[in-house]
């Protein structure tokens, strides 16, 4: 597609409730970020892939949180046994192998633990 | 609608000039706003954001309401400034990104 794309927009689950948030990057971009912020404050680094390579897990946030890329293309990120404080917008973005272009950002998934 | 715009794709300033990144914005409530910054080989970081009225590595950024801006601004550019910037604001709904700017600082 022509950006970036995550689902769902929002959702709203129960404490304790896993949920998995969805994003499809720009064909092509090999480098793909999830990102989340809460409220009032800035974002928040939680992984990044790149091509091949392990992911740089080293901004989630606890064991709670798992993603995967597959393909090298769609990632999803896992929350288990979410809590309050996990609600957030949760955004994805993706760019190019040398970044040059920059970041295309995903519209975000809010995610509302209640 | 909501919108951030960064007119600017390229920005070149010699090393010693002033910098100064545009950013407007349309939202119809009032918008938190930010800049970030991605320097070359990293990630995406905050840089300042206009409720905490700082200044951060000789940037500044003032939220003019009137004209719906958020400038970013440096007196004398330094090398180390070259970097992409991103504008964005958050509102009741979600986080909107300008595209960003490219700055190239010329020696």
């Amino acid at each position: 597609g022509a950006g970036v794309s995550q689902s769902p927009s929002n959702k709203v689950t129960e404490k304790g409730k896993d949920v998995e948030l969805r994003c499809d990057p720009i064909s092509g971009h090999t480098a793909l970020y999830w990102y989340r912020q809460s409220l009032g404050q800035g974002l928040e680094f939680l992984i990044y892939f790149q091509g091949n390579s392990a992911p740089d897990k080293s901004g989630l946030p606890s064991d709670r949180f798992s993603a995967e890329r597959t393909g090298g293309s769609v990632s999803t990120l896992t929350i288990q046994r979410t809590q309050q404080e996990d609600s957030a917008v949760y955004l994805c973005a993706s760019s190019s192998p040398t970044g040059f272009d920059g970041y295309t950002f995903g519209s975000g998934t809010r995610l509302t633990v209640v | 609608a909501q919108r951030v715009t960064q007119p600017e794709k390229l920005l070149s300033v010699f090393k010693g000039a002033p910098v100064e990144l545009k950013c407007n914005y349309s939202y119809s409530g009032s918008p938190e706003l930010f800049w970030y910054v991605q320097y070359s080989r990293q990630r995406l970081q905050l840089l300042l954001r206009h409720i905490s009225r700082e200044s951060i590595k000789g940037f500044t950024a003032d939220l003019n309401k009137g004209e719906t801006s958020f400038h970013l601004k440096k007196p004398f550019a330094q090398e180390e400034d070259s970097a992409m910037y991103y504008c964005a604001l958050t509102g009741d709904d979600k986080i909107i990104f300008g595209k960003g700017t490219r700055l190239h600082i010329l020696p």
